[in-house]
């Protein structure tokens, strides 16, 4: 029979626009929050972190807003360029375990 | 630093084979992990040691995966028999667990074709 893949969310923004790439975590015991950005063929490579005691954090052109309430993530990156385009993960940590999104593919336009 | 180095890059066997799979950890981390990523299932743990002890495998597939880390210089990742269905990239990871942050730093990824 026909194999069905994994279908990862799309998001296709302008070139100079912001991004917003939003997850769902699952486990509210969860305390550490990474984003990490995979582009193709290479290994995930660490964006931004979080802790739970945060709601906010800030990097180089990315933020991420936590809402633990309804346990949301969310990454905002500024000025999209074109070397953004990337499948970006999520991931959450309790204890030693991290749990990762399926991700998100973010496909810049010109 | 050179970061977490894995080898081979590229492996290709045909079913049945053995298969072993190489990472080196970044110098002065204390947990390793070994990630299985495919289409089909995305990015799965597999394994993940801490000063050098499995910790939890509760990932692994099944009895023919098996990982070992004799020091904390190296660990393995073996396949035996391997099978098609075992087709993916396979990441390593490492960490210090016990810092304020635990972020985990991966090395390029094997990616294994079982014919």
């Amino acid at each position: 029979g026909e194999s069905v893949g994994l279908h990862l969310p799309t998001l296709s923004v302008q070139e100079g626009d912001n991004s917003i790439i939003n997850c769902a975590y699952s486990n509210s015991a969860s305390d550490y929050f990474i984003w990490y950005k995979q582009e193709s063929g290479k290994g995930p490579q660490f964006i931004i972190d979080i802790r739970s005691n945060m709601d906010k954090r800030q990097g180089q052109r990315v933020t991420v807003l936590l809402n633990k309430t309804v346990k949301h993530l969310s990454l905002q990156i500024a000025a999209t360029q074109p070397g953004d385009s990337a499948v970006y993960f999520c991931a959450e940590n309790y204890g030693q375990n991290f749990v990762f999104g399926p991700g998100t593919r973010l496909s810049v336009l010109p | 630093d050179a970061g977490v180095i894995q080898s081979p890059r590229h492996e290709v066997t045909e079913m049945g084979q053995e298969v072993t799979l190489r990472c080196k950890p970044i110098s002065g981390h204390n947990s390793l992990f070994w990630y299985r990523q495919t289409m089909m299932r995305g990015l799965e743990l597999l394994i993940y040691f801490n000063n050098n002890v499995p910790i939890d495998d509760s990932g692994m597939p099944e009895d023919r995966f098996s990982a070992k880390m004799p020091n904390a210089s190296f660990s393995t990742l073996k396949i035996q028999p391997s099978e098609p269905r075992d087709s993916a990239v396979y990441f390593c990871a490492s960490s210090f667990w016990g810092s304020s942050y635990n972020e985990q730093f991966f090395g390029p990824g094997t990616r294994l074709t079982v014919l």
